[in-house]
């Protein structure tokens, strides 16, 4: 079986602040890694995903996240937000194939103070 | 290339009556997954269709029922209607061959109210 946790359900910080935005996963078999993103009132649009080689993935709209096999853990970063970010992230996973039902983290909710 | 469209956006039901959300996938892709996303919730996986078959399901009743039509569109019907099952529906496509696509690319959503 397969689990995904998001550690902090909000995280508000500051324009041009850096942020960090935490996921653990839980598996016992290799999977893809994926983070979501969902504006107010919209649909889920892919961010980012990894699914072999370099650890170091990047992503649309700045963001990168950095897979750690043996932490288990699939953490989001951007050096630096804007108000634009603000949104619910969900970190996923899924099995090696699209027909594999992708299992979502309850979310993180990115707000940005100006 | 045009991306996965849901339809309704919004829809407003009453206990005990029946829905059907229906979904149009991505330009070559011929799988379907369905999602159901509380509020305040990530998305839940009810169920997947290829070849006009199911292909995996979530833990749903069965009065969560799909199909999918040779032109891989897909349909989500739901009897019964419970408060509970008031959500954002979510509809993901992607292609499953002999290179499947890695990845599921999602509709903007049916927000369902139940009263």
């Amino acid at each position: 079986a397969q689990s995904v946790t998001q550690l902090d359900s909000q995280v508000p910080v500051f324009e041009e602040a850096p942020v960090e935005l935490r996921c653990n996963y839980s598996s016992s078999v290799s999977v893809y890694l994926f983070w979501y993103v969902q504006y107010p009132n919209q649909g889920l649009q892919l961010l980012l995903k990894y699914l072999s080689g370099s650890t170091l993935v990047k992503g649309i709209n700045g963001f990168e996240a950095e897979f750690n096999k043996s932490q288990t853990s699939f953490h989001l970063r951007k050096p630096s937000v804007h108000i634009s970010d603000t949104a619910e992230y969900f970190c996923a996973v899924s099995g090696y194939s699209s027909a594999s039902k992708i299992i979502f983290g309850s979310g993180t909710r990115l707000s940005i103070r100006p | 290339e045009t991306g996965v469209t849901q339809s309704p956006t919004h829809l407003i039901k009453t206990r005990g009556q029946q829905v059907t959300l229906r979904c149009s996938s991505q330009s070559g892709h011929n799988t379907v997954s369905w999602y159901q996303q509380a509020l305040g919730q990530g998305p839940q996986f009810i169920f997947q269709y290829y070849r006009e078959e199911e292909n995996g399901r979530g833990n749903f009743p069965p009065r969560f029922s799909g199909l999918q039509f040779p032109n891989y569109s897909s349909e989500l019907n739901v009897n019964a209607l419970e408060l509970d099952d008031s959500a954002l529906y979510l509809c993901a496509s992607s292609y499953t061959g002999l290179v499947s696509s890695d990845t599921q690319y999602f509709g903007p959503g049916t927000r369902l109210t139940v009263l």
